[in-house]
């Protein structure tokens, strides 16, 4: 049963570049959340997307996008990064019909350095 | 939403209980209470869900007063694998209409279990 894997494992760019950062959740799962989380910080939620739409956002600007395909694995992506995007981004898949699903499965993340 | 507070850090010894308590004094009727766990560079790991009174599983318990004001995360022979981030997280119960619940991390509690 393949858990929730994303790539690429670290990244480094510069300021004013875009990135795309990818999640494939696990096996079974429908819903992919997106959160990021600063050093020493818990995760901050990003959106959440399911049946290829975007659900919820969370406290983040428009150059934070994403995508859901059909496979139900995810996109994340960051267009003119700034030096404060510099995080470990995290994907989280869950059950959309589960009930009550807080139990959600996080991959290991993308580390991203913006220099 | 209900907003969590935790001890920054705690320290343990190997084979004694560990119990790390959160207040969440503005917890709404319908909030779950839930535990995850992070080590570094992983993503969090779900632990353990309630509502209300003890639940146990095969990781740890979970104790919660009666007022639900606070609970307190068990871990019954602490080792040194414990060692790890702990966060508590309560709220956004019920999610957006056709939305699935997002997660709401605090900064969480650094567990560190000596030898």
């Amino acid at each position: 049963d393949a858990g929730v894997t994303q790539s690429p494992t670290h990244l480094i760019k510069t300021r004013g570049q875009q990135v795309t950062l990818r999640c494939s959740p696990k096996s079974g799962h429908d819903t992919v959340s997106w959160y990021q989380q600063a050093l020493g910080q818990g995760p901050q939620f990003i959106f959440q997307y399911y049946e290829e739409e975007e659900r919820q956002r969370g406290n983040f600007p428009d150059r934070f996008s994403g995508h859901q395909f059909p496979n139900y694995s995810s996109e994340l992506n960051v267009n003119a990064l700034l030096l404060g995007d510099s995080a470990l981004y995290l994907c989280a898949s869950s059950l959309f019909l589960a009930d009550r699903n807080y139990e959600q499965y996080f991959g290991p993340g993308t580390r991203l350095t913006v220099t | 939403l209900a907003k969590t507070t935790q001890p920054i850090s705690m320290d343990s010894y190997e084979g004694q209980e560990v119990n790390i308590t959160c207040s969440h004094n503005n917890i709404a009727t319908n909030d779950y209470i839930t535990w995850y766990q992070q080590f570094p560079s992983q993503g969090p790991r779900f632990i353990i869900q309630g509502y209300k009174t003890k639940v146990t599983n095969e990781v740890a318990s979970l104790f919660i007063p009666a007022d639900r004001k606070s609970s307190t995360l068990s871990l019954p022979r602490g080792s040194l694998s414990d060692t790890a981030v702990y966060y508590c997280l309560v709220g956004d119960n019920p999610p957006p209409l056709d939305s699935s619940y997002k997660l709401i991390f605090g900064s969480g509690t650094r567990l560190l279990v000596r030898p």
